[in-house]
């Protein structure tokens, strides 16, 4: 079992251009989530999926979209990337929403230049 | 909203010492207080995690104390070892209808000197 798998590892983007994170997990888990990671910051919650074709907002959703088209996957687009945009984003899955066990990926670090 | 704060920001003990983070949230709903540890260049992991109808759980070395009165639980790490390095994040969460996400505290850098 793999768990939680994103890909890509790292990126290196130039401004303007349209990206998508991707974000697979073999769990069967409900519930899905983005995150970014940002020293001093901690984790801050982009958007979230409580089931396959619904997703929601986080705290930080501006210039980011996600689906959900079927369990297993949630994929991050970032439509024209900014370098506030720079980050480590990380992909997590609970089996459901609120207080159950967030399982994270390894995560994708993105810089945007 | 709820907002959760976490000190220190950095911590360094040796070897065989005990090491204490403790956060503090603002949402007296909050009632599911889990502990994450991430590794460099790896995802958060949950190490332990308590709900608030309990006041202190134990997992070997590690264990985490709630105070819903005063709103602030810690993590307590005995008998540390350099594996224990890593950063550590607290987050807070409540349970009911719709989705009620986690709020995580910025992390604690630990450094466990041999």
């Amino acid at each position: 079992i793999a768990g939680i798998t994103q890909a890509p590892t790292s990126q290196i983007l130039a401004a303007g251009r349209r990206m998508t994170l991707r974000c697979t997990q073999d769990m069967r888990h409900n519930a899905m989530y983005w995150y970014r990671q940002d020293l001093g910051l901690g984790l801050r919650l982009i958007h979230y999926s409580n089931t396959a074709g619904t997703t929601g907002k986080g705290e930080v959703p501006d210039g980011y979209s996600v689906s959900r088209a079927n369990t297993d996957d949630f994929p991050l687009t970032l439509a024209s990337a900014v370098p506030s945009q720079t980050s480590v984003y990380f992909c997590a899955s609970s089996r459901q929403g609120n207080t159950d066990t967030q399982y994270f990926g390894p995560g994708t670090r993105l810089t945007v230049l | 909203g709820e907002n959760v704060e976490q000190h220190p920001s950095t911590l360094s003990v040796q070897e065989g010492d005990s090491a204490v983070i403790k956060c503090t949230y603002s949402d007296s709903a909050s009632n599911y207080f889990p502990w994450y540890k991430q590794e460099l260049g790896k995802g958060p992991q949950l190490i332990i995690d308590i709900r608030s109808n309990v006041g202190e759980k134990k997992d070997q070395r590690i264990a985490v104390t709630l105070n819903k009165t005063a709103k602030h639980f810690s993590l307590h790490i005995t008998e540390t070892q350099p594996e224990d390095s890593a950063v550590y994040f607290c987050a807070a969460s409540k349970e009911g209808t719709g989705f009620q996400k986690l709020v995580f505290g910025t992390g604690t850098r630990l450094l466990v000197s041999p």
